[in-house]
């Protein structure tokens, strides 16, 4: 069946350094894919979105591009803030099936 | 500018307890559904609903219920906690349903409501 597959965390990183949480994903369609955020005591807030392959969603500095090839759907900031600590959900969702999430990245940034 | 909003937001029970989970959206989507999110594991789906009067299982439905009062409204139920349910629930909503995901469909979450069975 479908599944998702995230980094293990938990990333620590230092204010203005360079993001990375890796999602590769197995599904037997063409998934839309989907990162979400959840900052602490919240629920999960969509970031970014991608329908198609080779599309890049992008938000709030965050940017992920469909990789069919590659099965892949990889989260990149160029330079992290301290209130970019939160979990970070890889999900995809099929036309005939329900949405599934990865297991979440907790991302800590210090000043 | 509400949302999804869940009560309680906290709420510890005794093994075989019931309870009900409260969840209401504004925003006149079709689609309701109620998640589980435990360490390691993600979020998983308990129940949805494609509109009122409609429920079909999720990936975990055992030990749980489910009513769509109307179209605003989706609660959850507990009739004999355990403690394997110990969790953060979370109520959510999307305009299309779930079989819609290919086309883009977004989920809108609730802020979560932390269960302790003890």
């Amino acid at each position: 069946g479908d599944s998702v597959t995230q980094m293990e965390g938990p990333v620590t990183l230092s204010e203005e350094a360079f993001l990375t949480i890796n999602c590769t994903y197995t599904a037997t369609g063409y998934p839309s894919l989907f990162w979400y955020v959840q900052y602490p005591g919240e629920g999960l807030q969509l970031l970014l979105k991608a329908t198609k392959a080779d599309d890049k969603g992008s938000n709030k500095g965050f940017e992920a591009t469909y990789r069919k090839e590659t099965t892949s759907f990889h989260l990149e900031k160029g330079s992290v803030q301290v209130s970019d600590s939160a979990v970070y959900f890889c999900a995809l969702s099929e036309y005939w099936g329900d949405m599934r999430f990865g297991a979440g990245t907790r991302l800590t940034v210090k000043p | 500018n509400a949302g999804v909003t869940q009560t309680p937001k906290f709420q510890v029970l005794k093994t075989g307890q019931s309870m009900t989970l409260q969840c209401a959206q504004d925003m006149n989507h079709n689609s309701m559904y109620w998640y589980r999110q435990d360490p390691g594991m993600g979020l998983r789906l308990i129940y949805y609903s494609a509109s009122e009067g409609t429920t079909d299982k999720g990936e975990v439905p055992n030990g749980y219920n489910v009513s769509r009062l109307n179209k605003r409204e989706f609660s959850l139920r507990l009739e004999s906690a355990a403690p394997s349910q110990t969790s953060v629930y979370f109520c959510a909503s999307s305009e299309g349903n779930r079989g819609y995901g290919g086309s883009g469909n977004t989920i809108y979450f609730g802020e979560g409501s932390w269960l302790t069975v003890v």
